[in-house]
């Protein structure tokens, strides 16, 4: 199976501030790599898909990056509503796994 | 717009049975890959099973796998996760999604509010 790890775990940043959530597969996954937010209580929103591609209606603050192993999530100026957790997904091949998740809090 | 809406969640004590089903509307069922993801109360997501547009194609995680089927229904734009053998460890809430697919790169578009399934005596 192939792992994800993400990091931080969690992190403490303030509206403004550019936060970078960085995502890890323990084997090449080229760009099968898709990034939800979920919100308490909520069923995870689709963000990103194939590593880079953003979802229609996403603020074009969120953007990703990344191939192969090392995949990023971005968002370059916080805003109150972008406060939740992020998973980033592999999907290059079964089980599709998800990574742990990164926990984004008010400083 | 599209809605998928899980029932048939509940109280279950270990080694019963549940049969979950997921009813789609806003899109044509028939076109679309269907996953189920589940999430354990304060933990992760963890995908659960997949199947094909027309039902030939189905995988599950190793977690359900001999224990659970995913099926769908495609007259009737539904889909079923029936669970068997049931253990303390399935309790999650259980999302119906749905995948786009190869075409696009297996993302999953849409995800219901989700149904909580608790295993326990």
């Amino acid at each position: 199976d192939i792992q994800m790890t993400q990091s931080p775990s969690s992190l403490s940043a303030s509206v403004g501030d550019r936060v970078t959530i960085t995502c890890r597969a323990s084997q090449n996954i080229n760009d099968y790599l898709n990034w939800y937010q979920q919100k308490p209580g909520k069923a995870p929103k689709l963000l990103i898909s194939a590593a880079s591609s953003l979802q229609s209606g996403v603020p074009s603050r969120i953007s990703g990056s990344g191939f192969g192993t090392d995949f990023t999530l971005t968002i370059s100026s916080l805003q109150p509503e972008d406060f939740a957790t992020y998973y980033c997904h592999q999907t290059y091949n079964i089980p599709r796994t998800f990574g742990p998740g990164t926990r984004v809090e008010i400083k | 717009q599209v809605q998928l809406v899980e029932s048939g969640g509940g109280l279950v004590k270990p080694g019963g049975s549940l049969r979950l089903s997921c009813a789609a509307s806003g899109f044509i069922f028939s076109d679309y890959y269907m996953s189920w993801i589940r999430q354990a109360p304060g933990k992760g997501l963890e995908w659960v099973s997949h199947i094909s547009n027309t039902g030939n194609t189905i995988y599950y995680a190793d977690s359900v796998k001999g224990r659970s089927t995913i099926s769908r229904d495609n007259a009737k734009n539904s889909l079923y996760l029936q669970m068997n053998s049931l253990r303390a460890e399935d309790t999650a809430v259980y999302y119906c999604v749905r995948d786009g697919g190869y075409s696009s790169g297996w993302k999953l578009d849409n995800w219901g509010q989700g149904i909580l399934v608790t295993v326990s005596s």
